[in-house]
């Protein structure tokens, strides 16, 4: 299953929300994760089930989505949350999106 | 806490081998399924191996099939991934993962992950 993500860099300023898309070539029902990657770092799970957050993710985080169109939302946004996005299926060999970068304006 | 600390990467040239190791502990090892996802540098994710409860069940992406080896030893909490014939564009990090997954699904997503550790393969 191809994830495509767009768009592949996103320009927000801080305190405004970003909205990131995640496509998939079939339907994944729900079985969908988001990732947030900053510079140096591994990835950190944020969302699961498309729209279930992570342990200790914060409410500004909020996904959602069924079969193959899915929506993460960044209410607010601060500082530690420009980084890279990647969005994941797990309905049969998982698979991720190419990134979206989200960037300071 | 869950950690997971990976070791064992370096630079190689074409054609060698190397071991990764990736030691466990905060939560029952032998309760997971383990990944091992790799990032080459400037891209993207992308799933390399991972294996059942006991190790009985074990799958790979196909450009490392017949190349790489997934392994685990649940009374050392341990995750191995044996990597031969290495070549170019297995240059990457390689990141130890916990596979979260329902009982009898096909696929899960990784709900921690180590720091990695970097493989080079380069003449």
């Amino acid at each position: 299953i191809v994830m495509t993500q767009s768009p592949a860099t996103l320009s927000v300023s801080p305190g405004e929300r970003a909205t990131l898309s995640c496509r998939a070539s079939q339907s994944v029902s729900t079985n969908l994760a988001w990732y947030r990657q900053k510079p140096g770092q591994a990835p950190r799970l944020l969302i699961y089930g498309a729209s279930t957050r992570a342990t200790g993710i914060p409410a500004r985080f909020s996904g959602s989505g069924s079969g193959t169109e899915f929506t993460l939302t960044i209410s607010s946004l601060q500082s530690e949350d420009f980084a890279v996005y990647y969005c994941q299926q797990y309905n049969n060999w998982p698979t991720f999106g190419q990134g979206t970068r989200l960037e300071i304006k | 806490e869950v950690q997971l600390v990976e070791s064992g990467g370096g630079m190689v040239q074409p054609g060698g081998s190397l071991r990764l190791s990736c030691a466990a502990s905060g939560f029952t090892f032998s309760s997971y399924w383990m990944a091992w996802v790799r990032q080459a540098p400037g891209e993207g994710l992308e799933l390399v191996a991972n294996i059942d409860l006991d190790g009985s069940e074990k799958y790979y992406v196909d450009s490392v099939k017949g190349r790489f080896t997934i392994s685990r030893d649940n009374a050392k909490n341990s995750l191995y991934l044996q990597m031969n014939s290495l070549r170019a564009d297995d240059t990457a990090v390689y990141y130890c993962a916990r596979d979260w997954r329902y009982f009898d699904a096909s696929g899960g997503y990784c709900d921690y992950w180590g720091q990695g550790t970097l493989v080079t393969v380069s003449s």
